[in-house]
């Protein structure tokens, strides 16, 4: 069975500009959580989506939006990138939400803002 | 106070040693207790899933948790070269998912 999946792999975009991010989630996981993970650092919650309905933001600015589709894939979108914004993006799905239901990462794209 | 505390290592063993990985955290409210392992320009794994207070074994890696000490622990027994790695702690309560910042494991031939 296939992953998570992400991509782009990687990117590298200049301050101002916006980017997208895209998820596909393991086959019957209805739950996308997006991650920021820094260097040297553990994943920073950034948002929960379930059937379509965010459940759940982190403390982030609203430079970063997601959507989550009916086939339940999912999108990442941040706004008049920062340098700051330079990290991995990480996609997580689970079969529901709540802490009983784990999380299941894909590889991540590693965004680069120079 | 950082809500979930991890020692970042490095950490360095020979093969065949055991391993000790540890986290401590300060809310009380966790209900779901978890270990990712992390290689390097990969997304973290789900290694070992518990919850409550108790130990839960999986082949080679044995996950203890204590909640009266809000204290985490993943062993690793026989370790090999190939678990060398990052190893994250994660906790959770409801959708309140909160990662340690990962302890980087070496085990060395």
């Amino acid at each position: 069975d296939a992953g998570v999946t992400q991509s782009p792999t990687h990117l590298i975009k200049t301050r101002g500009q916006q980017v997208t991010l895209r998820c596909s989630p393991i086959s019957g996981h209805k739950s996308v959580s997006w991650y920021q993970q820094v260097l040297g650092q553990g994943p920073q919650f950034i948002f929960q989506y379930y059937e379509k309905e965010e459940r759940g933001r982190g403390n982030f600015p609203d430079r970063f939006s997601a959507r989550q589709f009916p086939n339940y894939s999912s999108e990442l979108n941040v706004n008049a990138l920062l340098l700051g914004d330079s990290a991995l993006y990480l996609c997580a799905s689970s079969l529901a939400t709540g802490g009983y239901s784990p999380l299941h990462f894909g590889n991540g794209t590693r965004l680069t803002v120079t | 106070q950082k809500e979930v505390e991890q020692d970042p290592g490095p950490l360095s063993v020979p093969e065949g040693a055991i391993v000790s990985l540890n986290c401590t955290y300060s809310n009380s409210a966790f209900q779901y207790f978890m270990w990712y392992r992390q290689y390097s320009r990969k997304g973290p794994e789900l290694l070992m899933y518990t919850y409550s207070s108790g130990n839960k074994e999986d082949g080679r890696f044995t996950a203890q948790v204590d909640k009266s000490s809000k204290y985490i622990s993943l062993f690793i027994r026989d370790s090999q070269p190939s678990d060398s790695a990052t190893y994250l702690c994660a906790m959770s309560v409801n959708n309140d998912m909160r990662f340690g910042a990962g302890t980087r494991l070496t085990v060395k031939p």
